[in-house]
C-alpha cells in the first residue's frame, strides 16, 4: 500500500512569492496534518484537517493557509514568502480524530532565497 | 500548554553498547506519548507509542520506552545499538481527548553509533 505522498520533493522560491505544497494521505485516512521542520529543530504543528474542516491551527501567521479536498488530499499554501519559511514541510495522515497514530510523508524541502 | 524537552541534542555511542535518550514533557492533562525516528533526508517514522495500559512499550527493533507519570518522562532505551540505528530521534506528545490531536515535538536527539 502506498504511504503518504507529497509533492514536490524540493522547491526553490524567491522572497515574496507564493507556494503550494500538496499531500495525498494513505488510502482510507480522513485526517491530514501539516508540520514545519526548520533545520536542526523538531517539527512544529501548522494545521490539522478532518473531513475537509479545519480542526486545529498552530501558531503561524495568516500567510499560511490550507484546505482539504473531497478525496482527503490537502494543500498547504504560503503567501509572501520569507527567508525564515525555508524548511522541510511534513504532511501526516491518520484514520480520524480518535486514538489513531499519524503517518508522515517524506516531506517537501522548501528553500526561499 | 504542553512542551517536550529532549535533554541531549547528540548522543555518541559505540556499537553494541546500551543507550538511553531522555525525554521529559509538561502537560496539564492526560497525554499520549510517541517516539519518532528520522533518517537523513526522510520523513518521520513512528518507533513506539504510549496510549494507555502498560507503562513499558516496545518496538519491533529492540527499542523500549517507559512512561513515568510522576517524573513526566518517557525515556527511550536500547540494550545494544547497531550502526543502522544512527538517526535523529524525536519525542512527541499529543494532548487532550485522543491521540490523533496535534503533536508537540521535542528538539530531537541525534544518535551517532560508532563502530
Amino acid at each position: 500500500d502506498a504511504g503518504v505522498t507529497q509533492s514536490p520533493t524540493h522547491l526553490i522560491k524567491t522572497r515574496g512569492q507564493h507556494v503550494t505544497l500538496r499531500c495525498s494521505p494513505i488510502s482510507g485516512h480522513k485526517s491530514v496534518s501539516w508540520y514545519q521542520q526548520v533545520l536542526g529543530q523538531g517539527p512544529q504543528f501548522i494545521f490539522q484537517y478532518y473531513e475537509k474542516e479545519e480542526r486545529g491551527r498552530g501558531n503561524f501567521p495568516d500567510r499560511f493557509s490550507a484546505r482539504q479536498f473531497p478525496n482527503y488530499s490537502s494543500e498547504l499554501n504560503v503567501n509572501a514568502l520569507l527567508l525564515g519559511d525555508s524548511a522541510l514541510y511534513l504532511c501526516a495522515s491518520s484514520l480520524g480524530q480518535g486514538d489513531y497514530e499519524q503517518y508522515f510523508g517524506p516531506g517537501t524541502r522548501l528553500t526561499v532565497t | 500548554a504542553q512542551s517536550v524537552t529532549q535533554l541531549d541534542s547528540q548522543v555518541p555511542v559505540f556499537e553494541e553498547a546500551p543507550v538511553e535518550l531522555r525525554c521529559n514533557y509538561s502537560s496539564s492533562v492526560s497525554v499520549y506519548l510517541f517516539w519518532y525516528v528520522q533518517y537523513p533526508n526522510q520523513g518521520l517514522q513512528l518507533l513506539l507509542k504510549y496510549l494507555s495500559g502498560s507503562t513499558l512499550v516496545e518496538s519491533i527493533n529492540g527499542f523500549e520506552a517507559e512512561f513515568n507519570k510522576s517524573q513526566t518522562s518517557f525515556h527511550l532505551r536500547k540494550p545494544s545499538v547497531h550502526i543502522s540505528d544512527t538517526a535523529e530521534y524525536f519525542c512527541a506528545v499529543s494532548e487532550g481527548t485522543h491521540a490523533g490531536n496535534m503533536l508537540t515535538f521535542g528538539g530531537g536527539t541525534r544518535l551517532m553509533v560508532k563502530p
